[in-house]
């Protein structure tokens, strides 16, 4: 069945430290994304991509970065510089039709605790 | 600039109980698209929903139904005789130039037998 794998489940670092978050997708999508959740304030965009080797800052992009090398792979890196980097990720993924706003298919998510 | 409001933050109800969840959005363009997504407890969003702005009509999906009005920039989603499995947080979310998504901050439904 074709879907989004995000690993770990759980992901514990230690302060200062950069963390990888990975997403992989079978869908053949061309759009995917990343957000994040906290409590009370829903999901906010870090980053998406609608096209191989392109990508662009999405609201709270600040102390991430990505990389889209590959249509199917979309990775996250946090790096020390996110002050707040405890949180719910989620990567997502859509396809890209003639303007229509496509559904977004969602992971499994990413818990990510920083000590 | 566009935003997406859901005053409730947590709804609990008894089974069999009708409920709504409101959702109300703000938007310059006269063109955009309107999703409600519901998230369990294992984490992963799914789409229940897609209504463009040229369509105000209402929508209903077995116990499911959306009630859009543009006149008060609404689009409300009702729940009829709720059941556990319906226990989850739910996402409204807007979408102007098809690209991105803004959501809501959902609205948590606990569903009590």
């Amino acid at each position: 069945d074709g879907g989004i794998t995000q690993s770990p489940k759980y992901l514990f670092r230690k302060e200062g430290q950069n963390v990888t978050l990975s997403c992989e997708q079978n869908l053949n999508h061309d759009a995917m994304y990343w957000y994040r959740q906290d409590p009370g304030q829903g999901l906010r965009l870090i980053y998406y991509s609608q096209i191989v080797n392109d990508f662009q800052k999405g609201d709270i992009a600040e102390g991430y970065s990505v990389s889209r090398e590959k249509k199917e792979s979309f990775p996250l890196t946090v790096t020390s510089a996110q002050k707040n980097p405890t949180a719910f990720y989620l990567c997502a993924s859509s396809s890209r039709g003639t303007g229509a706003a496509s559904p977004l298919h969602f992971g499994n998510g990413t818990r990510l605790t920083v000590t | 600039a566009q935003k997406v409001t859901q005053a409730q933050t947590e709804i609990s109800v008894v089974e069999k109980e009708d409920v709504t969840l409101d959702c109300v959005y703000e938007t310059r363009d006269t063109t955009y698209y309107l999703f409600w997504y519901k998230q369990p407890p294992s984490g992963e969003l799914v789409f229940l929903i897609r209504r463009n702005s040229f369509d105000e009509q209402n929508e209903i999906s077995g116990r499911y139904s959306w009630n859009f009005q543009k006149s008060t920039s609404s689009f409300n989603f009702t729940i009829t005789a709720s059941q556990v499995v319906d226990s989850a947080v739910y996402f409204c979310a807007l979408s102007e130039r098809a690209d991105k998504l803004i959501f809501g901050t959902g609205t948590r439904l606990q569903v009590f037998p």
